[in-house]
């Protein structure tokens, strides 16, 4: 699977849309990308994820390049609640694998 | 939908001692189960992978004689810890995929934090 980059952490104010940003540049083209965020404590919680296409869902926005070098992934009204280690995992084999996780961004929502 | 629950939440018990944690799913069947592990301020490692009705795949580095896993129905996979000693203190997770949801996404139980005294 691609290796992922993110950045180690991000504030964002409460209300705001908060956007993190990714890089898979070496992203094959049968992987899916996908976003799970982890509460502290809790276990990884499914966010969003994608092929090609922007994808929308009750949670988040995804947006991918049209190249699928990067993604970013939008909170559009970020709560506190939102404050968690986001995770993009680039993922072949429709979802087989386990998943490898690297390190996150680690978001904090200010209130 | 897509519910994973684990049990216990947390477990405390005396080294040399054997713990089982369970990982079910609650609303799908699940018909291949991953199990990580977390250590303080790291990420999830992966440790094994468990279809139903097969024996379990151990990543690299993981023992399998020492971590038991067994995936005897579509809903239900156990994690024995066997010996367990204090450096097996850790955060244990399950995660899950399988029939009647989307096919490519696993879902997290809440995780199991284990401690070895």
């Amino acid at each position: 699977d691609a290796k992922t980059t993110q950045p180690p952490s991000m504030d964002c104010a409460e209300g705001r849309a908060a956007n993190l940003p990714c890089n898979h540049s070496t992203i094959s083209g049968n992987e899916y990308v996908y976003w799970y965020r982890q509460i502290h404590s809790q276990g990884p919680q499914y966010i969003i994820h994608g092929l090609k296409n922007n994808e929308t869902n009750e949670m988040a926005s995804l947006i991918i390049t049209e190249d699928r070098k990067s993604s970013t992934l939008i909170l559009p009204h970020a709560t506190l609640r939102d404050t968690a280690v986001y995770y993009c995992i680039a993922l072949s084999g429709g979802g087989a694998d386990g998943l490898t996780f690297g390190k996150g961004t680690h978001l904090i929502i200010q209130p | 939908g897509a519910v994973v629950s684990q049990h216990p939440s947390r477990v405390i018990c005396k080294s040399g001692t054997s713990v089982k944690i369970e990982c079910r799913s609650l609303d799908f069947q699940a018909t291949t189960m991953f199990w990580y592990r977390q250590f303080p301020k790291q990420s999830l490692m992966l440790m094994a992978t468990s279809n139903e009705g097969s024996k379990a795949t151990y990543e690299q580095g993981v023992e399998k004689d020492k971590f038991l896993i067994n995936h005897a129905s579509l809903t239900l996979s156990t994690l024995t810890v066997t010996s367990a000693h204090p450096e097996d203190s850790s955060f244990y997770i399950c995660s899950a995929r399988g029939r009647g949801i989307s096919r490519e996404t696993q879902y997290f139980g809440p995780g199991t934090r284990l401690l070895v005294l």
